[in-house]
Protein backbone atom coordinates (compact mmCIF):
# COMPACT_ATOMS: atom_id res chain seq x y z
CA UNK A 1 0.00 0.00 0.00
CA UNK A 2 1.27 3.55 -0.72
CA UNK A 3 2.96 5.27 2.33
CA UNK A 4 2.69 8.29 3.26
CA UNK A 5 3.23 11.22 0.94
CA UNK A 6 4.15 14.89 1.81
CA UNK A 7 4.35 17.63 -0.83
CA UNK A 8 6.26 19.27 -1.41
CA UNK A 9 10.01 17.92 -0.43
CA UNK A 10 12.34 21.00 -0.40
CA UNK A 11 10.52 24.63 -0.34
CA UNK A 12 13.06 27.83 -0.04
CA UNK A 13 11.10 31.14 1.37
CA UNK A 14 11.71 34.59 2.01
CA UNK A 15 11.18 35.65 5.65
CA UNK A 16 7.93 36.95 5.88
CA UNK A 17 6.15 34.38 3.70
CA UNK A 18 3.66 32.08 4.35
CA UNK A 19 3.72 28.98 3.68
CA UNK A 20 1.37 25.47 3.43
CA UNK A 21 2.71 21.67 3.76
CA UNK A 22 0.57 18.89 2.62
CA UNK A 23 0.49 15.51 4.17
CA UNK A 24 -1.29 12.24 2.33
CA UNK A 25 -1.76 9.68 5.36
CA UNK A 26 -1.84 6.12 4.85
CA UNK A 27 -5.44 5.09 3.38
CA UNK A 28 -7.89 3.80 6.65
CA UNK A 29 -5.03 6.00 8.92
CA UNK A 30 -7.23 8.77 10.56
CA UNK A 31 -4.53 10.33 12.91
CA UNK A 32 -2.28 12.85 11.58
CA UNK A 33 0.79 13.89 13.67
CA UNK A 34 3.21 16.50 12.73
CA UNK A 35 6.56 17.28 13.85
CA UNK A 36 9.77 19.96 13.28
CA UNK A 37 12.91 18.57 13.00
CA UNK A 38 16.06 20.94 13.87
CA UNK A 39 19.84 20.30 14.54
CA UNK A 40 19.13 22.39 17.85
CA UNK A 41 15.81 21.73 19.11
CA UNK A 42 15.56 17.91 17.75
CA UNK A 43 12.71 16.76 16.76
CA UNK A 44 9.30 18.80 18.12
CA UNK A 45 5.52 18.16 18.34
CA UNK A 46 3.45 20.44 16.34
CA UNK A 47 -0.17 18.95 16.55
CA UNK A 48 -2.14 15.65 16.31
CA UNK A 49 -5.58 15.61 14.41
CA UNK A 50 -7.82 13.35 14.33
CA UNK A 51 -11.04 13.12 11.74
CA UNK A 52 -10.75 16.09 11.35
CA UNK A 53 -10.07 17.48 14.81
CA UNK A 54 -7.00 18.87 16.17
CA UNK A 55 -6.71 16.54 19.28
CA UNK A 56 -3.26 18.03 20.87
CA UNK A 57 -0.95 21.07 19.84
CA UNK A 58 2.45 21.73 20.89
CA UNK A 59 4.52 24.50 22.22
CA UNK A 60 4.48 26.57 18.78
CA UNK A 61 3.15 30.21 18.66
CA UNK A 62 -0.09 30.68 16.41
CA UNK A 63 1.98 30.99 13.56
CA UNK A 64 1.72 27.51 13.21
CA UNK A 65 -1.67 26.18 12.20
CA UNK A 66 -2.75 23.02 10.50
CA UNK A 67 -6.12 21.02 9.53
CA UNK A 68 -7.44 17.85 8.56
CA UNK A 69 -10.03 17.16 5.50
CA UNK A 70 -12.63 14.97 5.39
CA UNK A 71 -10.52 12.41 3.52
CA UNK A 72 -7.67 12.58 6.25
CA UNK A 73 -5.18 14.64 4.13
CA UNK A 74 -3.84 17.10 6.55
CA UNK A 75 -2.19 20.49 5.91
CA UNK A 76 0.32 22.94 8.28
CA UNK A 77 0.60 26.63 7.52
CA UNK A 78 3.35 28.73 8.74
CA UNK A 79 2.66 32.46 8.52
CA UNK A 80 4.98 35.19 8.62
CA UNK A 81 8.17 33.20 8.54
CA UNK A 82 11.20 33.57 10.48
CA UNK A 83 14.86 31.92 10.02
CA UNK A 84 14.16 30.06 12.71
CA UNK A 85 12.00 28.17 10.98
CA UNK A 86 14.09 26.53 8.58
CA UNK A 87 13.74 22.78 9.47
CA UNK A 88 12.20 19.33 8.34
CA UNK A 89 8.48 19.20 8.88
CA UNK A 90 7.97 15.59 9.47
CA UNK A 91 4.18 13.79 8.90
CA UNK A 92 3.28 10.92 10.36
CA UNK A 93 -0.04 8.77 10.33
CA UNK A 94 -1.68 5.99 12.38
CA UNK A 95 -4.31 4.23 12.63
CA UNK A 96 -4.89 5.28 16.49
CA UNK A 97 -1.45 6.49 18.66
CA UNK A 98 -1.25 3.64 20.55
CA UNK A 99 0.04 1.69 17.19
CA UNK A 100 2.73 3.36 16.01
CA UNK A 101 2.97 5.80 13.13
CA UNK A 102 4.22 5.71 9.55
CA UNK A 103 6.17 8.73 8.81
CA UNK A 104 6.69 10.33 5.22
CA UNK A 105 9.90 11.94 3.99
CA UNK A 106 9.65 15.36 5.44
CA UNK A 107 9.72 18.56 3.46
CA UNK A 108 12.88 20.57 3.90
CA UNK A 109 12.05 24.27 4.44
CA UNK A 110 14.54 26.84 4.14
CA UNK A 111 13.59 30.19 5.04
CA UNK A 112 16.00 32.99 3.85
CA UNK B 1 10.62 20.16 24.85
CA UNK B 2 11.40 16.33 25.10
CA UNK B 3 10.06 14.11 26.80
CA UNK B 4 12.69 11.55 26.45
CA UNK B 5 16.36 12.04 27.27
CA UNK B 6 18.60 9.31 24.99
CA UNK B 7 22.22 7.97 26.34
CA UNK B 8 24.69 7.81 24.74
CA UNK B 9 24.32 10.58 22.47
CA UNK B 10 26.44 9.51 20.29
CA UNK B 11 28.03 5.13 19.42
CA UNK B 12 30.76 4.24 17.37
CA UNK B 13 31.40 0.39 17.55
CA UNK B 14 32.49 -2.33 15.42
CA UNK B 15 30.29 -4.80 12.51
CA UNK B 16 29.40 -7.69 14.55
CA UNK B 17 29.17 -6.62 17.92
CA UNK B 18 25.99 -5.20 20.19
CA UNK B 19 24.68 -1.77 20.34
CA UNK B 20 22.86 -0.60 23.49
CA UNK B 21 20.94 2.14 23.93
CA UNK B 22 18.42 4.08 26.55
CA UNK B 23 15.83 6.24 26.91
CA UNK B 24 14.53 7.90 29.88
CA UNK B 25 11.10 9.50 30.18
CA UNK B 26 9.64 11.80 32.72
CA UNK B 27 5.84 11.31 32.53
CA UNK B 28 3.43 8.25 33.05
CA UNK B 29 2.77 6.61 28.89
CA UNK B 30 0.86 4.29 27.27
CA UNK B 31 3.23 2.59 25.32
CA UNK B 32 6.64 3.20 24.17
CA UNK B 33 8.19 3.52 20.54
CA UNK B 34 11.83 3.41 18.70
CA UNK B 35 12.15 4.68 15.18
CA UNK B 36 15.70 5.00 12.77
CA UNK B 37 16.52 7.95 10.63
CA UNK B 38 18.43 7.54 8.39
CA UNK B 39 20.44 10.51 6.92
CA UNK B 40 17.62 13.59 7.85
CA UNK B 41 14.85 11.76 6.23
CA UNK B 42 11.53 10.17 7.30
CA UNK B 43 11.66 7.69 10.68
CA UNK B 44 11.01 4.31 10.34
CA UNK B 45 8.95 2.63 13.02
CA UNK B 46 11.10 0.07 14.39
CA UNK B 47 8.96 -1.83 17.75
CA UNK B 48 6.29 -0.85 19.99
CA UNK B 49 6.27 -1.96 23.98
CA UNK B 50 3.33 -1.40 26.03
CA UNK B 51 3.06 -0.01 28.97
CA UNK B 52 2.26 -3.40 30.81
CA UNK B 53 5.25 -5.17 29.12
CA UNK B 54 8.37 -5.80 30.12
CA UNK B 55 10.23 -6.97 26.69
CA UNK B 56 9.81 -7.26 23.51
CA UNK B 57 11.50 -8.91 20.57
CA UNK B 58 11.73 -8.58 17.03
CA UNK B 59 14.69 -9.65 14.58
CA UNK B 60 17.98 -8.77 15.98
CA UNK B 61 15.86 -6.04 18.24
CA UNK B 62 15.05 -6.26 21.82
CA UNK B 63 13.99 -3.91 23.93
CA UNK B 64 13.27 -3.49 27.64
CA UNK B 65 10.71 -1.34 29.76
CA UNK B 66 10.87 -0.53 33.22
CA UNK B 67 8.27 2.29 33.93
CA UNK B 68 8.92 1.95 37.89
CA UNK B 69 12.24 3.82 36.54
CA UNK B 70 10.87 5.21 33.57
CA UNK B 71 12.98 3.70 31.71
CA UNK B 72 13.87 1.76 27.96
CA UNK B 73 16.39 0.25 26.15
CA UNK B 74 16.79 -0.89 22.97
CA UNK B 75 19.74 -3.34 22.25
CA UNK B 76 21.00 -4.07 18.68
CA UNK B 77 22.43 -7.32 17.65
CA UNK B 78 25.27 -8.47 15.49
CA UNK B 79 25.05 -5.06 14.23
CA UNK B 80 25.56 -4.52 10.31
CA UNK B 81 26.99 -1.31 8.93
CA UNK B 82 23.21 -0.65 7.33
CA UNK B 83 22.36 -0.10 11.14
CA UNK B 84 24.45 3.35 11.07
CA UNK B 85 21.15 6.01 11.76
CA UNK B 86 19.88 8.04 14.41
CA UNK B 87 17.32 6.21 16.94
CA UNK B 88 14.58 7.72 18.61
CA UNK B 89 12.40 6.29 21.45
CA UNK B 90 9.06 8.27 21.68
CA UNK B 91 6.80 8.04 24.72
CA UNK B 92 3.72 9.14 25.71
CA UNK B 93 -0.22 9.20 26.18
CA UNK B 94 -2.11 11.94 24.83
CA UNK B 95 0.97 13.94 23.58
CA UNK B 96 3.60 11.59 21.89
CA UNK B 97 6.92 13.27 22.44
CA UNK B 98 10.07 12.57 21.06
CA UNK B 99 13.68 11.53 22.68
CA UNK B 100 16.96 13.41 21.74
CA UNK B 101 18.15 10.70 19.84
CA UNK B 102 21.75 8.35 19.32
CA UNK B 103 23.15 8.77 16.67
CA UNK B 104 24.82 4.71 16.07
CA UNK B 105 27.81 4.21 13.68
CA UNK B 106 28.58 1.09 12.84
CA UNK B 107 32.02 0.29 11.11
CA UNK B 108 32.38 -2.41 8.58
Amino acid sequence: KAGVTQTPRYLIKTRGQQVTLSCSPISGHRSVSWYQQTPGQGLQFLFEYFSETQRNKGNFPGRFSGRQFSNSRSEMNVSTLELGDSALYLCASSLDRSEGYTFGSGTRLTVV
Amino acid sequence: SQQGEEDPQALSIQEGENATMNCSYKTSINNLQWYRQNSGRGLVHLILIRSNEREKHSGRLRVTLDTSKKSSSLLITASRAADTASYFCLTGTYKYIFGTGTRLKVLA
